[in-house]
């Protein structure tokens, strides 16, 4: 089964430090979502791309916050410097959209869990 | 107001039993809805999905939606422990297409007990 992987699955690191996270969508998709786990909030969007593209970054932290696709295989999440709220989990999604069709829904990856000390 | 509700749980029921799990939605130009399960420290897996109104079966899992009332239920059958589980209810943002960003319930925990 083709699926969404995404690295390091844990992470803890003290305030302040930046935070790198990747994800390799499934081959051939071209929509990519990064969302935020918390027991408070649930699961929120925080950006996503489309051929690459930016469509929508919203959901983040502009400040600290910044979300690339340096190419189609790879989707990184950056927190530069990270606090404490920051921890929860990270989950990048993959999906092949067309429009003016019923397309698939999204795939998610296993998640980042973040610690900030 | 959330765009999607979900009781949290927990849910507890015995192996065999009929589950029923639900949601509620305030905006009516929504067609399009998701089922996720997530396991323990897993990401979402997509379950089943519908489109507009009606039910959807899939093995024991059946998806409702009733448009008029802005509700949809996962019915499982036949429960099994290995259905142990956080269930999601999801749709795309703003009645996008089916494809797109989602909006999620908070998701109801349930325990299937053997």
């Amino acid at each position: 089964d083709a699926r969404v992987t995404q690295t390091p699955r844990h992470k803890v690191t003290e305030m302040g430090q930046e935070v790198t996270m990747r994800c390799q969508p499934i081959l051939g998709h071209n929509t990519v979502f990064w969302y935020r786990q918390t027991m408070m909030q649930g699961l929120e969007l925080l950006a996503y791309f489309r051929n690459r593209a930016p469509l929508d970054d919203s959901g983040m932290p502009k400040d600290r916050f910044s979300a690339e696709m340096p190419d189609a295989t790879l989707a990184t999440l950056k927190i530069q410097p990270s606090e404490p709220r920051d921890s929860a989990v990270y989950f990048c999604a993959s999906g092949l959209f067309f429009e003016n069709t019923v397309n698939q829904p999204q795939h998610f990856g296993d998640g980042t869990r973040l610690s900030i000390l | 107001q959330k765009e999607v509700e979900q009781d949290p749980g927990p849910l507890s029921v015995p192996e065999g039993a009929i589950v029923s799990l639900n949601c509620t939605y305030s905006n009516s130009a929504f067609q399009y809805f998701m089922w996720y399960r997530q396991y323990s420290r897993k990401g979402p897996e997509l379950l089943m999905y519908t489109y507009s109104s009606g039910n959807k079966e899939d093995g024991r899992f059946t998806a409702q939606v009733d448009k008029s009332s802005k509700y949809i239920s996962l019915f499982i059958r036949d429960s099994q422990p290995s259905d142990s589980a956080t269930y999601l209810c999801a749709t795309p943002i703003s009645g996008e297409t089916s494809g797109s960003r989602l909006t999620f319930g908070e998701g109801t925990q349930l325990t299937v007990n053997p």
